[in-house]
């Protein structure tokens, strides 16, 4: 079967930096993702890795190592607002887009 | 530029009735998948539609069907609703960029 593990929920401080881990398998590989989803909210596009190594846009950067099946979100310099949810996603061989179940990402003032 | 639109955004509706909810993608995007997603769990797969075909489906049962036309919109439909059924239902469109799907802000069905 197709999944893919991340920690259900990681607590971290304003201003501090955060990994958030997700190893995968899945019937094909396509490329790792990341989305963000705030309560209520849809999810947003944030990161992908086709190839392996760090792929850094701005505050967020994303790493993918396709021998380990295993990726991260780095989020630096956290701000109360990236309290969410963050998901990783992978595209598989039949090119749909599965989901985690999520990682929910608290922020402590 | 308009992103991914959905409607209704909320609905209530009662066990055994149907629905079907509405879904314009992202202008310049031409496929389009359906998800569910309960509370507190990652979007679950429905189907995908490319060219007005379904072409992909998730685990789940017929009483979901889709359509796509051809402007590219789609309608996610559900049968004999139940009240596991109850969940939020996100659209997200695609075209052939690798940055991934832009979602809709859904549609939040309650099946009472």
């Amino acid at each position: 079967g197709q999944s893919l593990e991340q920690p259900s929920e990681v607590t971290a401080v304003e201003g501090a930096i955060v990994q958030i881990n997700c190893t995968y398998q899945t019937s094909g590989f396509y490329g790792l993702s990341w989305y963000q989803q705030h309560d209520g909210g849809a999810p947003t596009f944030l990161s992908y890795n086709a190839l392996d190594g760090l792929e850094e846009t701005g505050r967020f950067s994303s790493f993918l190592s396709r021998s380990d099946s295993y990726g991260y979100l780095l989020l630096q310099e956290l701000q109360m607002k990236d309290s969410a949810s963050y998901f990783c996603a992978v595209k598989d061989r039949d090119d749909k887009i599965i989901f985690g179940k999520g990682t929910r990402l608290h922020i402590l003032p | 530029d308009a992103g991914v639109t959905q409607s209704p955004t909320h609905l209530i509706k009662t066990r055994g009735q149907q629905v079907t909810l509405r879904c314009s993608p992202k202008s310049g995007h031409d496929t389009v998948s359906w998800y569910q997603q309960a509370l507190g769990q990652g979007p679950q797969f429905i189907f995908q539609y490319y060219e007005e075909e379904e072409r992909q489906r998730g685990n789940f049962p017929d009483r979901f069907s889709g359509h796509q036309f051809p402007n590219y919109s789609s309608e996610l439909n559900v049968n004999a609703l139940l009240l596991g059924d109850s969940a939020l239902y996100l659209c997200a469109s695609s075209g052939d960029s690798i940055y991934g799907y832009t979602f809709g802000s859904g549609t939040r069905l309650t099946v009472v």
